[in-house]
């Protein structure tokens, strides 16, 4: 199975700041990487697709890089709403895994 | 607009079983490859099964494989989910969600909101 490394698992951040996630996988997985957004009480939302696609309707300030083993993904200017915990997916193949996920929180 | 509505969880003694289902609106069903992803209370989200666009290839976790069952039927827009010998690491809310596309590799890009279930003795 392909793992997903994912860090910070938690990250603490300022309005107006840049927030950087890595993910990293055991092996390659070409741009087949997913990133979500979960906020408390509600399921996950897509928000950018094939390492650096982004979703339809998503805001702009959120971004993703990446290929082969190691991603990003940021945002450019932390919004209040943006209080979330962030996940990273690969679907190169089966088992889809999932990164462990990290809590972002407003300081 | 997608609407993805989950049913069928509840609490169940560890060997039982149950049947998730999930009702697709506002999209052509039999388009998209659909799957299950779970996520225990607190914690992270686990991939569970998925099914492609016809019903005709079914994928598993190693954790339920042999135990769940993902199924479809394109005519009434549902996904199910048959779980049978539960365990109580098997708890947890069960989401729906949609591939973009006919096979089961790709972007989630609509969920439904879950249907916790519960298994404990």
């Amino acid at each position: 199975d392909i793992q997903m490394t994912q860090s910070p698992s938690s990250l603490s951040a300022s309005v107006g700041d840049r927030v950087t996630i890595t993910c990293q996988a055991s092996q390659d997985i070409r741009n087949y990487l997913n990133w979500y957004q979960q906020k408390p009480g509600k399921a996950p939302k897509l928000l950018i697709y094939g390492a650096f696609n982004l979703e339809t309707g998503v805001p702009s300030r959120f971004s993703g890089s990446g290929s082969g083993t190691d991603f990003t993904f940021t945002i450019i200017s932390l919004q209040p709403e943006d209080i979330a915990t962030y996940y990273c997916q690969q679907y190169d193949n089966f088992p889809q895994t999932f990164g462990q996920g990290t809590k972002l929180e407003i300081k | 607009e997608v609407q993805l509505l989950e049913s069928g969880g509840g609490s169940e003694h560890p060997g039982g079983s149950l049947r998730l289902s999930c009702a697709a609106s506002g999209l052509t069903f039999n388009n998209y490859a659909m799957s299950w992803v779970r996520q225990v209370p607190g914690k992270g989200l686990e991939w569970v099964s998925s099914i492609n666009s016809g019903g005709s290839s079914t994928y598993y976790a190693d954790s339920v494989k042999g135990r769940f069952t993902i199924s479809r039927d394109n005519s009434r827009n549902t996904l199910y989910l048959q779980m049978n010998s539960l365990r109580a690491e098997d708890t947890a809310l069960y989401y729906c969600a949609k591939v973009d596309k006919l096979t089961p590799l790709g972007k989630l890009d609509s969920w439904g909101q879950g249907t916790l279930v519960t298994v404990s003795s």
